[in-house]
């Protein structure tokens, strides 16, 4: 079955750490995204990429980072620099680009939890 | 630039009645505008979407949205409400002025269903 896969589901670091979270697609998608979601706000834009080895900033992009050295891969790193890191976060991906229809999938997110 | 307001953050109906989600968008263009929903076993699922055409639009579960352009709403109705429709509901907008396919999303609304 085609769809987005996120590991793990619950995630538990000390501060100072850095963490990774999992993001894996194939669904032959070009366009991948990191959101990050907290009570009452909404989903915010991390980061995102269109291509491999292309990415760019989203809204929140500061004390983040990822790479996109696979198509089906969008890891994100969440540094120690992230003042407030515990949060729920879902990857996204897309399969349109250049028609602004970005209908997009989403994984079944990590909750983090930074104490 | 687009946004995106849910009117209600908390809604609750009674088993077998309407329901209606409010939502509102600014946007200097024609927008893509989509519904989303989060259940309790989270990630997010694609309720229905708006590109073109008829502004009458069905989605999975019952649930329709009315594009007005006029009112620049796209609320979310269910004739008759279920126990199993208690989630998280998220509207969107696409910013077209954003290559990389952004999504902007609003605060969410959460539903309750009382039996």
């Amino acid at each position: 079955d085609g769809g987005i896969t996120q590991s793990p589901k619950y995630l538990f670091r000390k501060e100072g750490q850095n963490v990774t979270l999992s993001c894996e697609q194939n669904l032959n998608h070009d366009a991948m995204y990191w959101y990050r979601q907290d009570p009452g706000q909404g989903l915010r834009l991390i980061y995102y990429s269109q291509i491999v080895n292309d990415f760019q900033k989203g809204d929140i992009a500061e004390g983040y980072s990822v790479s996109r050295e696979k198509k089906e891969s969008f890891p994100l790193t969440v540094t120690s620099a992230q003042k407030n890191p515990t949060a729920f976060y879902l990857c996204a991906s897309s399969i349109s680009r250049g028609t602004g229809l970005y209908e997009q999938y989403f994984g079944p997110g990590t909750r983090l939890t930074v104490t | 630039a687009q946004s995106v307001t849910q009117l209600g953050s908390h809604v609750s109906v009674s088993e077998g009645a309407l329901v209606l989600l409010r939502c509102n968008y600014s946007s200097s263009v024609p927008p893509y505008l989509f519904w989303y929903v989060q259940y309790p076993n989270p990630g997010l699922q694609l309720l229905l979407k708006y590109t073109t055409g008829a502004t009458l639009v069905k989605g999975i579960n019952g649930f329709e949205a009315e594009f007005k352009k006029s009112e620049t709403s796209f609320h979310l109705t269910k004739p008759s409400a279920h126990m199993s429709d208690a989630a998280e509901y998220f509207c969107a907008v696409s910013d077209l002025s954003f290559e990389g396919g952004k999504l902007i999303f609003g605060q969410g609304t959460e539903l309750s269903v009382k039996p």
